[in-house]
């Protein structure tokens, strides 16, 4: 069973143009879930985590929302070089064996 | 600030030898972990430790050993390479026990013949 499912699995964005990529997940008892960019050849790189539903964070262009259910990752503006894949991570508690469980990823191209 | 280290980058094996992946981390980070990156599969967990001298299993861990000496270093071992172990290999560190954010190491791509 899924853990956590990412939609889409890719977007194209004109440079400018706004829009949310979505996190939805199945952990009960969630610990934190993660956003990372992961650019080609490269490890992921962190961007936010989340602790509790209603909470947000923000940096530049990027904004993370959590609900109880599903995260949103709003990109306002995007240029060029928010072209990555954008993975989610939700950390099960530690009666699970303290797993962390990625999504597929969102490939995100944002064109000039 | 080198963070997490992964050292080789790049590795090409026959079927049936063994080789270690080296992991470092300079940020006197509690829990360490190794992850598998694979198309369309997500990053799968295949081994972590809380602390020196522990150390458990994640999603996928046949095939793979780990132990943990120090608290910096936390190899992974290939005992027999399959085919099916190629992949791209990322280490990752993080504080807190586990429950902070986990910083990951450039990776190591690997293929097996």
């Amino acid at each position: 069973e899924d853990q956590v499912t990412q939609s889409p699995e890719a977007l194209r964005l004109q440079e400018g143009e706004s829009s949310s990529l979505n996190c939805s997940y199945t952990v009960s008892g969630l610990r934190g879930l993660f956003w990372y960019r992961q650019d080609p050849g490269k490890g992921p790189e962190f961007l936010f985590t989340l602790y509790s539903a209603g909470e947000e964070k923000e940096k530049e262009r990027l904004k993370a929302t959590l609900t109880k259910k599903e995260s949103f990752l709003h990109i306002t503006a995007p240029k060029p070089e928010d072209s990555a894949t954008y993975l989610c991570a939700v950390q099960a508690p530690l009666s699970t064996g303290n797993q962390f469980y990625f999504g597929t990823g969102t490939s995100l191209t944002v064109i000039p | 600030n080198a963070g997490v280290t992964q050292t080789p980058k790049f590795q090409v094996l026959k079927t049936g030898q063994s080789m270690t992946l080296q992991c470092a981390q300079d940020m006197n980070h509690e829990y360490m972990s190794w992850y598998r990156q694979d198309p369309g599969m997500g990053l799968r967990l295949i081994h972590y430790s809380v602390g020196a001298g522990i150390t458990d299993q994640g999603e996928v861990p046949n095939g793979y050993n780990v132990s943990r000496s120090t608290t910096e270093d936390f190899p992974l071992r290939l005992l027999s390479a399959a085919p099916s172990q190629t992949s791209v290999y990322f280490c990752a560190s993080s504080s807190f026990g586990g429950v902070g954010t986990q910083y990951f190491g450039p990776g190591t791509r690997l293929t097996v013949l």
